[in-house]
């Protein structure tokens, strides 16, 4: 019963690179949600999504970031032309069709450095 | 901005029950009370959760008072793996759109 999974764990990239971080929900979960950790702060929602459909954007930045959830497949956070402002943890946790008051679950995160 | 008011920090003595407090005034009536831990900057970690009735689970027990303004978290015997940020989360449930604070910093001290 594996948990929501992310990859990579640690990602390195020069500025200007393009970065993609991926999510694997839980089994049985169908709603994928991405949050943001700069140093020393909380966690800052960013992104919901549903298989291929985006329900909720307004955390991301509105420009260099995206996100999906395709029908099969993780999804993808993606982050063009990096800055070393965008050095953070990004966590993306999961929750059954039925929210409810329901638990959502996060996976480990992917720390990404911009050198 | 985070709709929940905790004390920046706490210390607990290893053994003891550790209670965190939360503060929600502005809390509605379809919102539910979520509590998560994060430690050492891995993925927050679901601890409990309710909407009005108070809640008991292995990990935690969480109290709400009556007119659902603020609740605490209850860890019966803290132990030194407990030190971690504690978040106390308002949301309505229907989404996923959960809004950190700046949460407790619990220390568990032997």
């Amino acid at each position: 019963n594996a948990g929501v999974m992310q990859n990579p764990r640690h990602l390195v990239r020069r500025r200007g690179q393009e970065a993609r971080l991926r999510c694997s929900p839980m089994k049985g979960h169908s709603h994928v949600y991405w949050y943001r950790q700069l140093p020393e702060e909380g966690l800052k929602f960013m992104v919901y999504l549903q298989k291929e459909n985006i329900i909720d954007e307004s955390g991301m930045p509105k420009e260099r970031f995206s996100a999906e959830f395709p029908k099969e497949g993780p999804s993808i956070l993606r982050i063009q032309q990096v800055v070393r402002g965008d050095s953070a943890a990004y966590f993306c946790a999961s929750s059954p069709p039925s929210l409810a008051g329901g638990q959502f679950f996060f996976g480990p995160g992917t720390r990404l450095t911009v050198l | 901005d985070a709709k929940t008011t905790q004390p920046t920090s706490m210390d607990c003595a290893e053994g003891r029950a550790a209670n965190l407090p939360c503060n929600h005034s502005t809390i509605s009536g379809n919102e539910y009370v979520y509590w998560y831990r994060q430690i050492h900057s891995q993925g927050p970690q679901y601890i409990i959760h309710g909407l009005k009735n108070n809640e008991t689970n292995e990990m935690a027990s969480l109290i709400i008072t009556e007119d659902r303004k603020s609740s605490t978290l209850i860890l019966p015997h803290a132990t030194l793996r407990d030190t971690a940020v504690y978040y106390c989360i308002v949301g309505s449930g229907n989404t996923g759109k959960l809004i950190f604070g700046q949460g407790t910093t619990l220390q568990v001290k032997p």
